[in-house]
């Protein structure tokens, strides 16, 4: 099936440094949404991407959607201990008109050290 | 505006048993997605209900299943229950049918099989 290629697996930072996250595929999406999942809960909508090039920023968080539509990328700055938890990207693939199921990337881990 | 709610948070079940997941959506949500989490294999879309019809389907066995009631409210069912199985369970809701504004996840349904 489709994959999404999501990297780092994990990343363990100091507090307040800056971090960045990436999805690619080999397919074009015309969505893309990233997600944060805290333990114990379900994901929760951070930022969602629907042109390509576009840049939408939530508070610290900043996401892009790939020009070429096969990629896109979540920095977060200045990060803080609340920031823990897995971050996931997932899209739709662009089937001509229709829309294809919601594919999730396998998640970065992130660990903030205070 | 409550959040979904999945029943029950936890489920204890013996290999070959089967379970019924329960998923409540988010007033005036009408679709309602399933998805398997595992730590290897990520989120997994199971398969989108939307005016209690199935919609979409993933590439799961006959073994999963699912439905929708008038009231948008849905159940998936796992019949004779393998290892493979053990796996947080979560539903998302949307306003509309393979939304591209995102979905809303419950905090999931954790099922050991053992």
């Amino acid at each position: 099936g489709q994959q999404l290629n999501q990297s780092p697996q994990s990343m363990f930072i100091q507090e307040g440094e800056d971090v960045s996250m990436n999805c690619t595929s080999s397919s074009i999406f015309n969505t893309w949404l990233w997600y944060k999942q805290e333990p114990g809960e379900g994901p929760v909508l951070l930022i969602a991407l629907y042109k390509a090039g576009e840049l939408t920023s939530n508070g610290r968080l900043t996401a892009q959607f790939g020009i070429t539509r096969k990629d896109s990328f979540l920095n977060i700055s200045a990060s803080i201990p609340s920031d823990v938890g897995i971050y996931f990207c997932a899209g739709r693939i662009n089937y001509g008109g229709s829309q294809g199921n919601l594919i999730f990337g396998k998640g970065t881990k992130l660990s903030v050290k205070p | 505006k409550a959040g979904v709610t999945q029943t029950p948070r936890y489920l204890i079940k013996t290999r070959g048993q089967q379970v019924t997941l329960s998923c409540s959506p988010i007033s005036g949500h009408r679709s309602v997605s399933w998805y398997q989490q595992t730590p290897g294999q990520g989120l997994q879309f199971l398969f989108e209900y939307f005016s209690e019809t199935q919609r979409n389907k993933g590439n799961f066995p006959g073994r999963f299943s699912g439905r929708q009631f008038s009231n948008s409210r849905s159940e998936m069912n796992v019949s004779t229950l393998e290892l493979g199985d053990s796996a947080l369970y979560l539903c998302a809701s949307s306003l509309r049918l393979e939304s591209n504004y995102g979905y809303t996840f419950g905090s999931g349904t954790r099922l050991t099989v053992v």
